[in-house]
């Protein structure tokens, strides 16, 4: 039962080059989605959030675009930089169901010097 | 920077023994959460814990599981009998709020592996 896809497992990009990572969700229940950031052998680091009443958050060189008719949010970094190769979790809640946070499957961003 | 812990980074058990993940949460949080990722896998939700009992669960939070906040400032994760499936990372996480529009702070996990 993926609710949360992201469905590319990698993505590899220049330095200086945007990176744009995707991710879909099924249950309309959502109202709130959130970027994780994780490097090996560490914890999960929040990123950037978004509530579904609206549709960009912006911070510094993050970006997060919201779609809510078609169930989509793409994470937008520019400009890439080396620093930020790491796997990138998409996550939902939905108000009414708690505090859980379910996760997409993660994006393995590699930013190439 | 306040951060979450974890004790300890490796735990390595025999199948069958009981295990005690550690964590120390944010000391203003209030809501405290344990998640796992099993290798290759996506993270995902076991349990919530406010005002010393579990708020929420998910499935994979069966009866050989149990967690406590035994001195307002540890929150463990006990596995009673641990299988060799329950080998993963998990991570403890604390949020200051409740609801959805807050994000949870995660530790550095304890990567559990059950031989």
């Amino acid at each position: 039962d993926q609710q949360v896809k992201q469905n590319s497992p990698s993505l590899s990009v220049q330095e200086g080059r945007i990176s744009i990572l995707n991710c879909d969700y099924t249950n309309s229940m959502f109202d709130y989605f959130l970027w994780y950031k994780k490097y090996p052998a560490e914890g999960p680091t929040f990123l950037i959030s978004i509530s579904s009443i609206k549709d960009k958050n912006e911070d510094g060189r993050f970006t997060v675009f919201l779609n809510k008719s078609a169930k989509h949010l793409s994470l937008h970094i520019v400009p890439s930089q080396p620093g930020d190769s790491a796997v990138y979790f998409c996550a939902a809640s939905a108000r009414n169901y708690g505090q859980n946070f379910v996760f997409g499957p993660g994006t393995r961003l590699s930013v190439l010097p | 920077e306040p951060e979450v812990t974890q004790t300890p980074s490796h735990q390595v058990t025999q199948m069958g023994q009981e295990v005690i993940l550690r964590c120390v949460p944010i000391s203003n949080h209030l809501y405290f959460y344990w998640y796992r990722q099993i290798l290759g896998q996506k993270v995902e939700f076991l349990v919530s814990f406010y005002n010393n009992e579990i708020s929420e669960k998910s499935e994979i939070f069966d009866d050989q599981f149990s967690v406590e906040r035994p001195d307002g400032s540890n929150f463990t994760l006990k596995i009673r009998s641990t299988k060799l499936e329950d080998s993963a990372m998990y991570f403890c996480a604390s949020s200051l709020s409740r609801g959805p529009d807050t994000e949870a702070f995660f530790g550095q996990g304890t990567r559990l592996t059950v031989v």
